[in-house]
């Protein structure tokens, strides 16, 4: 059992909009930042948002990430096909001497 | 470019131990702590702990507690991430990544424990 917790899936057509939630507590998400990433089957993830809301350059502005409290999302508008992939969000957990967590993976269907 | 490079796959049986490497390049080794991540089949993403070039401290997940040790050798700006007394739910792809933002992974190394 993942400490942040996703919903296991998610689907939307082209050009659509949806929206992928990450659920935490005052230890990891209340008080830093969230991060999200992008996973296709045999490949090594990719970092798509750090710091909350920030994106790397070369990712889209199609995706975009926010928080509120202890939870965060990632958005990603005008859906493609290439987005289909498993996505993870993740944050430092302040308890114990620190450690990362991320959250079981949302996996996105272009239908 | 940054690239992290990883050792091959590897074939082990249940109770011994495993070593990957990854291998750092177009950075500075020592500007940036690199984490180990693995991925069973069929789950998610597991953080396993890490480790700060720099200073050689380490940092690791209470469920890998006593049985993985991070280090690293600067001279060849190479991580390694050692697990032992593997058992078959330990058979995964293991993942290196850098920096606290894991903004560069390396390619995975698949670790298949059975007898």
């Amino acid at each position: 059992q993942s400490v942040l917790t996703q919903p296991p899936s998610a689907s939307g057509t082209p050009g659509q909009r949806v929206t992928i939630s990450c659920s935490g507590s005052s230890s990891n998400i209340g008080s830093n930042y969230v991060f999200w990433y992008q996973h296709l089957p045999g490949t090594a993830p990719k970092l798509l948002i750090y710091r909350n809301n920030l994106r790397p350059s070369g990712v889209p502005d199609r995706f975009s990430g926010s928080k509120s409290g202890t939870s965060a999302s990632l958005a990603i508008s005008g859906l493609r096909s290439e987005d289909e992939a498993d996505y993870y969000c993740a944050a430092w957990d302040d308890s114990l001497s620190g450690f990362w967590v991320f959250g079981g993976g949302t996996k996105l269907t272009v239908l | 470019q940054v690239q992290l490079v990883q050792s091959g796959a590897e074939v082990k049986k249940p109770g011994a131990s495993v070593k990957v490497s990854c291998k750092a390049s177009g950075y500075t080794f020592t500007s940036y702590d690199i984490n180990w991540v693995r991925q069973a089949t069929g789950q998610g993403l597991e953080w396993m702990g890490w480790v700060n070039p720099n200073s050689g401290n380490t940092g690791y997940a209470q469920k890998f507690q006593g049985r993985v040790t991070i280090t690293r050798n600067t001279s060849i700006s190479t991580a390694y991430m050692e697990l032992s007394s593997l058992r078959s739910e330990d058979t995964a792809v293991y993942y290196c990544a850098r920096g606290y933002s894991h903004d560069y992974w390396g390619q995975g190394t698949l670790v298949t424990v059975s007898s």
